[in-house]
């Protein structure tokens, strides 16, 4: 069964601080790997996509990186800041389908 | 602005009514979907349409039917609904399989 994991479910940091976010997967045999942020009421805006072929990718404060054979991938945000404070969710795309975690709810705190 | 644009935002619904959600996208996109998010669990994914025919069906009880008259359109007519079904709906488009998925702000739906 394919299955996207995330950990931790929840986080709170001060402002300033680097955090990684942690995205696991049971099948290796991907077609690509997306993180989202969603903000409450709202609907899901990509921030990275990275193909199965690819190691990393990096945006402004955020890099996220891909271990397809261990089934990894991570987010990391640099200098976080309260605008950063969302749930951000970690998706894996088989075929058609793409395999959500349930996501990383974090707060920055000012 | 995110593209991909949905109606209602809310809708209140009750068990016997028959309603239907409606999402338009202009991105020039051939793939659409439709995505069930309810509280605490990840999204499920439940259709997807390419090139204008359904591809997945992901087990999705019959009280929800799509439909999708062109690429720009995709409709999700929902009768007879049970209030376990009440939940934020999603619809995303594509350019294909592989291509970053857009999706729209969702309708929250409430069933009483």
């Amino acid at each position: 069964k394919q299955e996207v994991t995330q950990i931790p479910a929840a986080l709170s940091v001060p402002e300033g601080e680097n955090l990684v976010l942690n995205c696991s997967f049971t099948d290796s045999a991907i077609y690509n790997l997306q993180w989202f942020r969603q903000d409450p009421g709202k609907g899901l805006t990509s921030l990275l996509l990275i193909q199965s072929s690819q190691r990393e990718q990096t945006s402004g404060r955020l890099n996220a990186s891909l271990d397809k054979s261990s089934g990894r991938s991570t987010l990391y945000i640099a200098a976080s800041q309260p605008g950063d404070s969302a749930t951000y969710l970690c998706a894996v795309q088989y075929g058609n389908k793409l395999v959500f975690g349930a996501g990383t709810i974090l707060r920055v705190k000012s | 602005e995110t593209g991909v644009t949905q109606t209602p935002r809310h809708l209140v619904m009750g068990m016997t009514n028959k309603k239907s959600l409606k999402c338009e996208q202009h991105l020039g996109h051939n793939a659409m979907y439709w995505y069930k998010q309810s509280a605490k669990k990840p999204l499920e994914l439940m259709f997807v349409y390419s090139l204008e025919e359904r591809v997945e069906n992901n087990s999705v009880p019959s009280r929800f039917s799509p439909e999708c008259p062109n690429s720009s359109h995709l409709f999700l007519h929902l009768h007879t609904l049970q209030p376990e079904d009440s939940a934020l709906y999603l619809c995303a488009s594509s350019r294909q399989n592989g291509s970053p998925l857009h999706f729209g702000n969702g309708t929250r739906l409430t069933v009483t």
